[in-house]
């Protein structure tokens, strides 16, 4: 099993759409997590960080269920430039991880 | 602030020739990354410093990689002699604390070996 794990995707969703992505990771002790975004030919940026509570930044919002042991993205109203593909990040001290990336398609 | 800075963007070289790619992180950013990227593996991180201190190189493929820190400014990650499986793009990235905070990314250098 991988340590951290998304579904590829693609997901391709109408503009206006809310599209909802889950990444599962294995390691209990895990104490960062983040959500980046990448373009295609592109370095991953920084989405947002994802808090215990869970955390909102406009049009997106960011949970985490550690009994579960996955975070989750909810983008709501989605446009045309959310196209991209989006990578979670889960830390444990020193342990880093990167999951593959769910690929998101908005159409018009 | 300018970001974290690679060098080359594109490098094309023939098999068996040696690579340097290099880095600049962030000034004040204490830990920085080697990541490589293919559509086969995704993100696979090589090795990342703290402090200029080499902490897990236990993603360097083999010992045609090598990476240094000779400073908290700059860093290279070198291939040789370089094989064409090593075709991917390279990221560095560098934050400021190893547990908190997000990473940045340099615009990677996408490497072809032929």
């Amino acid at each position: 099993r991988k340590e951290v794990e998304q579904d590829p995707g693609p997901f391709n969703v109408p503009e206006g759409a809310t599209v909802a992505f889950n990444c599962t990771y294995s390691n209990s002790a895990s104490q960062s997590f983040f959500w980046y975004r990448q373009d295609c030919r592109k370095e991953p940026k920084l989405l947002m960080s994802v808090y215990s509570s869970g955390n909102e930044d406009g049009r997106f919002t960011a949970q985490l269920n550690r009994a579960s042991q996955y975070i989750s993205l909810l983008i709501r109203d989605s446009k045309l430039s959310d196209s991209a593909t989006y990578l979670c990040v889960v830390i444990n001290n020193n342990d880093m991880r990167f999951g593959a990336g769910t690929r998101l398609t908005v159409k018009p | 602030d300018a970001g974290v800075i690679q060098s080359p963007r594109h490098e094309v070289t023939e098999m068996g020739q040696e690579v340097t790619l290099r880095c600049k992180p962030i000034s004040g950013h204490n830990s920085l990354f080697w990541y490589r990227q293919t559509m086969m593996r995704g993100l696979e991180l090589l090795i990342y410093f703290n402090n200029n201190v080499p902490i897990d190189d236990s993603g360097m493929p083999e010992d045609r990689f090598s990476a240094k820190m000779p400073n908290a400014s700059f860093s290279t990650l070198k291939i040789q002699p370089s094989e064409p499986r090593d075709s991917a793009v390279y990221f560095c990235a560098s934050r400021w604390d190893l547990l908190y905070g997000g990473y940045t990314f340099g615009s990677g250098t996408r490497l072809t070996v032929v």
